[in-house]
């Protein structure tokens, strides 16, 4: 079956521009997150979407970021007025709407690698 | 200190060994752990997911986890050139859903 879609693979931008990130999640899977990975670091958490529920941004670093879930599905990252740190690869991953006590795997997409000039 | 901590490596094991990749987490309310594989350049690939103390085996994998050590590894039986990646362990956060991740420890199989 289709996995975690996301759009584009990669992104070059000039400093200064807004850029907007795609992701489109495994079929039936209700909970999409947003993750960065900058060279040499781990996993960073940004966003959380599970269903109807107001998202968890308490990871997105700063206003400049923000994201969207349309209809439940496809979600966007928006980066404002990007900064050269914006650089990484971000990563879009769903699950299964998770059990109390146990979180259900997530599975990732290919990536945006986002590069700023 | 890092919530998910794990030896960057490499980690150099030969051919048909066995490779123990290990972490620790400092969070007592994680309750669920994974370890991931990703090659370099792709993205994570989920390989085991465990939530009880003990072992949990999927073919030549093997997850360890110790709740009261706050410890998890991965053991790989005879180890092929192609598992060669770097191997990220993970645990659920105390939001109880958004995963923290270690930094991943480089895995090199020698034929």
């Amino acid at each position: 079956g289709a996995g975690v879609s996301q759009s584009p693979s990669n992104k070059v931008t000039e400093k200064g521009k807004d850029v907007e990130l795609r992701c489109d999640p495994i079929s039936g899977h209700t909970a999409l997150y947003w993750y960065r990975q900058s060279l040499g670091q781990g996993l960073e958490f940004l966003i959380y979407f599970q269903g109807n529920s107001a998202p968890d941004k308490s990871g997105l670093p700063s206003d400049r970021f923000s994201a969207e879930r349309t209809g439940g599905s496809v979600s966007t990252l928006t980066i404002q007025r990007t900064q050269q740190e914006d650089s990484a690869v971000y990563l879009c991953a769903s699950s299964l709407v998770s059990g109390t006590g146990s979180n259900q795997p997530q599975h990732f997409g290919d990536g945006t690698r986002l590069s700023i000039l | 200190q890092k919530e998910v901590e794990q030896n960057s490596g490499p980690l150099s094991v030969p051919e048909g060994a066995i490779a123990s990749l290990n972490c620790t987490y400092s969070d007592r309310v994680s309750q669920s752990f994974f370890w991931y594989r990703q090659y370099s350049g792709k993205s994570p690939e989920l390989i085991m997911s465990i939530y009880s103390n003990g072992d949990k085996e999927d073919g030549r994998f093997t997850a360890q986890l110790n709740k009261a050590s706050q410890y998890v590894s991965l053991l790989i039986r005879d180890s092929q050139p192609s598992d060669s990646a770097t191997y990220l362990c993970a645990a659920n956060s105390n939001s109880g859903y958004a995963l923290n991740f270690g930094k991943g420890t480089s895995l090199l199989v020698t034929p």
